[in-house]
């Protein structure tokens, strides 16, 4: 069982927007330490999408935003596209462990 | 720019021990700015962190996993390793190598290789 949280799947049509959520259950990641996204395109690695809660890597475009409230990040993508369906996963780090700790996935489907 | 390669058997019997490694290229494994991880996934599942390790030899490991995995860097060829020992068919999975940011409130992989997929069968 994940201590991240995330919906099995989303859908949305192009052009709308959506949000993809991760709610955090554990007491050792809590507040203190940031979520992280990835995108994962059918068939290739993820790829880092959103750093520190809502930092976003050269190249990323900005159509792709990320937040954190407490206990909860969201990943929003606006204009959705296409080419952004894909499995996107939160990450998030678990003192207590040393360790990383993933989200399920969300599977987004462009309808 | 960085990159990582993942090599090795993409087969492996029950009860044996799966060995991979990532060759980095385009940078030195040895940067102070820098740890390096395995992270797997099964067939149609979600990612799992393996572990993750400093050139100078600090290891991090997934706690479910920590009794079987080992990871090692060799500086000299650039490369850094996994180990998984007395593997089974739920061992099967693609797996992937990162450089993984940690540090000052860092803690996100910024760079994976392609993955390799290990297969556990006899």
């Amino acid at each position: 069982q994940s201590v991240l949280t995330q919906p099995p799947s989303v859908s949305g049509a192009p052009g709308q927007r959506v949000t993809i959520s991760c709610t955090v259950s554990s007491s050792n990641i809590g507040a203190t330490y940031d979520v992280h996204w990835y995108q994962q395109l059918p068939g290739t690695a993820p790829k880092l999408l959103i750093y520190g809660n809502h930092n976003r890597p050269s190249g990323v475009p900005d159509r792709f935003s990320g937040s954190k409230s407490g206990t909860s990040a969201s990943l929003a993508i606006t204009g959705l596209q296409a080419e952004d369906e894909a499995d996107y996963y939160c990450q998030s780090y678990d003192s207590s462990l040393s360790g990383v700790v993933f989200g399920g996935g969300t599977k987004l489907t462009v309808l | 720019q960085l990159q990582l390669q993942e090599s090795g058997p993409g087969l492996v019997k029950p009860s044996e021990t799966l060995s991979l490694t990532c060759t980095v290229s385009g940078g030195s494994i040895s940067s102070s700015s820098y740890y390096w991880g395995w992270i797997r996934q099964p067939p149609g599942k979600g990612l799992e962190w393996i572990g993750s390790m400093y050139y100078s030899g600090n290891t991090y490991y997934n706690q479910s996993l920590k009794s079987r995995v080992t990871i090692s860097v060799d500086t000299s060829k650039n490369q850094f390793s996994l180990k998984l020992r007395s593997v089974t068919a739920a061992d099967t999975a693609v797996y992937y190598c990162g450089k993984f940011l940690y540090g000052s409130g860092r803690n996100w992989f910024d760079a994976w290789g392609q993955g390799t997929l290990v297969t556990v069968s006899s």
